[in-house]
């Protein structure tokens, strides 16, 4: 089992649409979680981080954690070409270093 | 304000040979990560160094190994290059180790091993 998972995707959804990425993570000890977003050829960029139960919200974007069922989501409201990227999913541990990255999910929204 | 820097951007090098990247920091900045990626995959995490020491390492072989110098800068020294080395390099920054310092990706650098 991957530490973190998310689906490769690609996620299709037409423009203004809600784009919903999700992920899975493996370690309850796990306290600190966050969304990059990475364009094709360049570094991840912090969208959002999340480290209590409930949503979190950010202008469009949506960061959703629930630690019982260790899932966090990411909606995207009012979906723009723009937005077209991977999302990667990273995940951090209590009294721990490193990030854990998921694979990404690869988001097309059509204009 | 300048962000993470890493030099070089790209480096082509041949099976066998070493290699060293460079890393300085985000200004205020005291911990730098660095990562491998993959194509099509997420950063993997080699190691983190604070106050000039390696505080944890990820799963690779001890051909990676690290610097962290007292402005906070950080090398990353591949040796023995395998094809398999070739990856986009990160370097992250933060302003800390807690669990709430954020990590600032650098732009990467693009290391191919022919």
């Amino acid at each position: 089992q991957k530490e973190v998972e998310q689906n490769s995707g690609p996620l299709s959804v037409p423009e203004g649409a809600i784009a919903s990425l999700n992920c899975t993570y493996s370690d309850r000890g796990s306290q600190s979680f966050f969304w990059y977003r990475q364009y094709s050829g360049k570094s991840p960029e912090l969208i959002m981080s999340i480290y209590s139960n409930g949503d979190k919200e950010d202008g469009r974007f949506t960061a959703q954690l629930n630690k019982a069922s260790q899932y966090v989501s990411l909606l995207i409201r009012d979906s723009q070409p723009s937005d077209s990227a991977t999302y990667l999913c990273a995940v951090k541990r209590t009294g721990g270093f490193k990030t854990i990255f998921g694979a990404g999910t690869r988001l097309f929204v059509k204009a | 304000d300048a962000g993470v820097t890493q030099s070089p951007t790209h480096l082509i090098k041949t099976r066998g040979q070493q290699v060293t990247l460079r890393c300085s920091p985000k200004s205020g900045h005291d911990t730098v990560s660095w990562y491998q990626q993959a194509l099509g995959q997420g950063p993997q995490f080699i190691f983190q160094y604070y106050e000039e020491e390696e505080r944890q390492r990820g799963n690779f072989p001890d051909r990676f190994s690290g610097h962290q110098f007292p402005n906070y800068s950080s090398e990353l020294n591949v040796n023995a290059l395998l094809l398999g080395d070739s990856a986009l390099y990160l370097c992250a920054s933060s302003p800390g180790t807690g669990p709430t310092d954020t990590q600032y990706f650098g732009p990467g650098t693009r290391l191919t091993v022919l």
